[in-house]
């Protein structure tokens, strides 16, 4: 199957300090991208959709102001948390959509955010 | 309402056993796809299965098959002969409208099935 990472897997940081995550397709390019969030124990959240080379959408209630997503080329798109506090601590989750019949998402490892 | 609804927040198998994960959907377009994923511990998400609204026969894959029943709006997971390695969470997940459209998933709130000896 295709492959997609993020990076870090995992970051620690203070409270009003900005952090960016990156999402890469490895093998495939990816007109469109997903970000979704996970709080412990509970289903994934679409946070917002990201397009190659125009604006992200985002989802009802996700502060586009906070969550910056920049997908600038077709392997990568990034999610900067800016300002974070304690309560933006989370799972963070990329998708990268390939047409394969069905245009099946492949998940990124995800990256846990933890705000102090 | 909710689209996906997995209504059983725990299962337990024994190895070797087969066991059924329960999903249905709510949507009014004709046109959707149903998924099942796997949720380890380590978070990644596993893709397992995909069932589009107009195959005619259920899905499967290895293991595991799709027990698909439009009318009755449910898709749910069969996983045969389980194994240790299968515990773990499990989401279902709906895309509506046609392929090539904007494919936004939405996930049910998960089953964490648990193999034991």
């Amino acid at each position: 199957g295709a492959v997609v990472s993020q990076h870090p897997s995992r970051v620690i940081c203070k409270s009003g300090t900005s952090v960016k995550i990156e999402c890469r397709s490895l093998d495939f390019q990816a007109t469109t991208m997903f970000w979704y969030r996970q709080f412990p124990k509970q289903s994934l959240m679409l946070m917002a959709t990201s397009n190659e080379g125009s604006k992200a959408t985002y989802e009802q209630g996700v502060e586009k102001d906070k969550f910056l997503i920049n997908h600038a080329s077709l392997t990568l798109s990034t999610l900067t948390v800016t300002s974070a506090h304690p309560e933006d601590s989370s799972f963070y989750i990329c998708s990268a959509e390939r047409d394969n019949g069905y245009n099946e998402q492949f998940f990124g490892p995800g990256t846990r955010l933890t705000v102090l | 309402a909710q689209k996906i609804t997995q209504t059983q927040p725990g299962m337990f198998v024994q190895e070797k056993e087969a066991v059924t994960l329960d999903c249905t959907y709510d949507t009014s377009d004709p046109s959707y796809g149903l998924f099942w994923y796997k949720q380890p511990s380590s978070g990644e998400m596993i893709f397992l299965i995909y069932q589009g609204s107009y195959d005619q026969q259920n899905a499967t894959e290895g293991r595991y098959s799709l027990n698909f029943q439009k009318a009755r709006k449910s898709a749910n997971l069969v996983i045969s002969a389980s194994q240790l390695g299968d515990s773990a969470m499990y989401f279902c997940a709906m895309r509506e409208g046609h392929t090539g459209t904007a494919s936004k998933l939405t996930f049910g709130t998960g089953t964490r099935l648990q193999v034991t000896l």
